[in-house]
């Protein structure tokens, strides 16, 4: 069983910053956070992941609560493009074998 | 970045009859590599982790002399659907990894068993 909980469904307005969270009360302490994205029919796309710090990419920016029971992933300026499903995903190492994904978030950016 | 190919994007077969997928890394090589299967509405499941030089392992419930795996190298893994039925449609995704870095997904593999 995946050990995260994401809400089914959001909506972002484009143009708009999307906010995902995603709750993962039991998370280790070798643990990372990973979030992943699959848009229609292709196959899921790294998008960032950290440990306890907060991350910032080109794609996004991971914010991780100083307890790391909980985490989001910010979109700072949603388009079309970004609708997706997203799944946030615990792995253990940086370099993350095994990933176990779970139902994910599906965002909708509305025009 | 990390780039992972997977071919065929989309095959259709019959009935009875195998299938092949390859599954490369471009740019980096890769002991481990993954396969996933993805049905429609549902979540990426793991099936089995492809080790180059020895057998793969399977996770529960998947049969391993209906998909037969081989990591012949070090940038190649193949996935074989043996005998392939209808309920054997889905899409079939391989990831792998550089050392120390996060897991990379194919384009996938759409099979359609007629």
């Amino acid at each position: 069983d995946a050990k995260t909980t994401q809400p089914p469904s959001m909506d972002c307005a484009e143009g708009r910053a999307a906010n995902l969270p995603c709750n993962h009360s039991t998370i280790s302490g070798n643990e990372y956070v990973y979030w992943y994205r699959q848009i229609h029919s292709q196959g899921p796309q790294y998008i960032i992941h950290g440990l306890k710090n907060n991350e910032t990419n080109e794609m996004a920016s991971l914010i991780i609560t100083e307890d790391r029971k909980s985490s989001t992933l910010i979109l700072p300026h949603a388009t079309l493009r970004d609708t997706a499903v997203y799944y946030c995903i615990l792995g253990v190492g940086a370099g993350s074998y095994q990933l176990t994904f779970g139902k994910g978030t599906k965002l909708s950016v509305i025009p | 970045g990390a780039v992972v190919s997977q071919h065929p994007s989309r095959v259709i077969c019959k009935s009875g009859t195998s299938v092949k997928i390859e599954c490369r890394s471009l740019d980096f090589q890769a002991t481990t590599m993954f396969w996933y299967r993805q049905f429609p509405k549902q979540s990426l499941m793991l099936m089995a982790t492809s080790n180059e030089g020895s057998k793969a392992t399977y996770e529960q419930g998947v049969e391993k002399d209906k998909f037969l795996i081989n990591h012949a190298s070090l940038t190649l893994s193949t996935l074989t659907v043996t005998s392939a039925h209808p309920e054997d449609s889905s899409f079939y995704i391989c990831s792998a990894s550089p050392l120390n870095s996060p897991l990379h997904f194919g384009n996938g593999t759409r099979l359609t068993v007629t």
